[in-house]
């Protein structure tokens, strides 16, 4: 199985920030690597699909790039609606995984 | 407005049996692979089972496989997941989520929406 792992696992930004996740791969996934966002009592959202697409309605301080097995998630500029934690997943293998998650707390 | 709503959580003994279940509205469910993804109580998301859109295609994680079993009914537009011999460690919120396409290989593919979950608690 592909094994996901996010760094770090937890990060105390400032609004307005950039902020920058990196997501690895124990193997090679091309660009089958989508990032989503979970608020407290939330389902998750997507954010970003095939690494560098930005889902519909998701502000454009996300962005995602990377292939192979490194990844990043950058939010541009902060914002206080972003605490949240975040969760990379592989979907090159049909027996997908996730990320362990980043949480990003209010500092 | 698409929703998936998933039901059957509950309190259950350590070797018993659950079934949930997942109802899709807003969407033609037959057209698309669906998956169980689970959260235990404070961690990360886990996926759990993924079923292609005629069944053709089902896959599981290893923490699952040979208790869990996943089936559709695209006519009722449902999606359950058959859980046996429950553990200790199958406490947790279990999501239904929608992919965008019919099967794993259908690329790219991604979990574009998602149910509130059920919760479901295995103790003695």
């Amino acid at each position: 199985d592909i094994q996901m792992t996010q760094s770090p696992s937890s990060l105390s930004p400032s609004v307005g920030d950039r902020v920058t996740i990196t997501c690895r791969a124990s193997q090679s996934i091309s660009t089958w690597l989508n990032w989503y966002q979970q608020k407290p009592g939330r389902a998750p959202r997507l954010l970003i699909f095939a690494a560098s697409s930005l889902q519909s309605g998701v502000p454009s301080r996300f962005s995602g790039s990377g292939s192979g097995t490194d990844f990043t998630l950058t939010i541009s500029s902060l914002q206080p609606e972003d605490f949240a934690t975040y969760y990379c997943q592989q979907s090159y293998s049909s027996r997908i995984s996730f990320g362990q998650g980043t949480r990003l707390e209010i500092k | 407005e698409l929703q998936l709503v998933e039901s059957g959580g509950g309190l259950v003994q350590p070797g018993r049996s659950l079934r949930l279940s997942c109802a899709a509205s807003g969407f033609t469910l037959g057209d698309y692979a669906m998956h169980w993804v689970r959260q235990p109580p404070g961690k990360g998301l886990e996926w759990v089972s993924g079923i292609s859109w005629n069944s053709g295609i089902i896959d599981y994680a290893d923490s699952v496989k040979g208790r869990f079993t996943i089936s559709r009914d695209n006519a009722k537009n449902s999606l359950y997941l058959q859980m046996n011999s429950l553990r200790l460690e199958d406490t947790a919120l279990y999501y239904c989520a929608k992919d965008s396409g019919r099967s794993a290989y259908d690329r790219p593919n991604y979990f574009d929406y998602w149910g509130q979950g059920t919760l479901v608690t295995v103790s003695s």
